[in-house]
């Protein structure tokens, strides 16, 4: 059993589509996080949602529109695409502050053309 | 504000010989750290990690990192690489209380036959 997963892997479309990435985690963490890693392997951190509740959000671009469900489900939606934005993004989930340790997805890896 | 700096971006090394990988953080107050890797289309998977206690910890794998907080650092080291160690590694920090994990740019570790 995957304890987090995201769909889709790849995603390749053009400049100016919308497109979403799904995250499921199954390990009954509160917390889940999105994180953007760059063709240069740095990892930024982009939104984190604590029981659904968002209690961070980094200067990223309101065309990115994070969305939680439940706390097992993150979910990132992506307006009108920009060739900047290809990137994998990763998925992750913590049992919280505290607790230790970040679980990762792997990775849905965004091709803007 | 919190930063982790990891000050080798590639570091190459023969196969069995041994090899250290430099983090350093920077925080006034407690923080968690940990080491993780990343294999090559991969999600990124916790080596090791320091809480509290004993201020050398362990990996299954080999690697061991130690706490040094006059000098502020979480240092990996292997005394013997294999070639299946190639991957990056990243360094992350934790400030205690937060939920906001902050990663080093990465090391990459090549190791050669």
């Amino acid at each position: 059993d995957t304890a987090v997963s995201q769909t889709p892997k790849y995603l390749v479309t053009q400049m100016g589509n919308d497109k979403s990435i799904k995250c499921e985690q199954n390990l009954g963490h509160d917390t889940m996080y999105w994180y953007k890693q760059d063709s240069k392997k740095f990892l930024k951190i982009m939104f984190s949602y604590n029981n659904k509740e968002l209690i961070i959000n980094e200067t990223v671009p309101n065309r990115f529109s994070p969305k939680s469900p439940d706390k097992a489900h993150l979910n990132l939606h992506i307006n009108s695409l920009e060739l900047g934005d290809s990137a994998v993004y990763f998925c992750a989930s913590s049992g919280g502050a505290y607790t230790g340790e970040l679980f990762f997805g792997e990775g849905s890896r965004l091709t803007v053309l | 504000a919190q930063s982790v700096t990891q000050l080798d971006s590639q570091v190459p090394v023969f196969e069995e010989a041994p090899v250290e990988l430099r983090c350093n953080y920077s925080s006034s107050v407690s923080v968690y750290l940990f080491w993780y890797v990343q294999y090559p289309n991969q999600g990124l998977q916790l080596l090791l990690k320091y809480l509290s206690g004993s201020t050398l910890v362990e990996s299954i794998n080999g690697f061991e990192a130690e706490f040094n907080k006059s000098q502020t650092s979480f240092h990996l080291r292997k005394p013997s690489v294999h070639i299946s160690d190639t991957a990056e590694y990243f360094c992350a920090a934790l400030k205690s209380g937060t939920y906001k994990y902050i990663f080093g740019t990465g090391t990459r570790l090549k190791v050669l036959a």
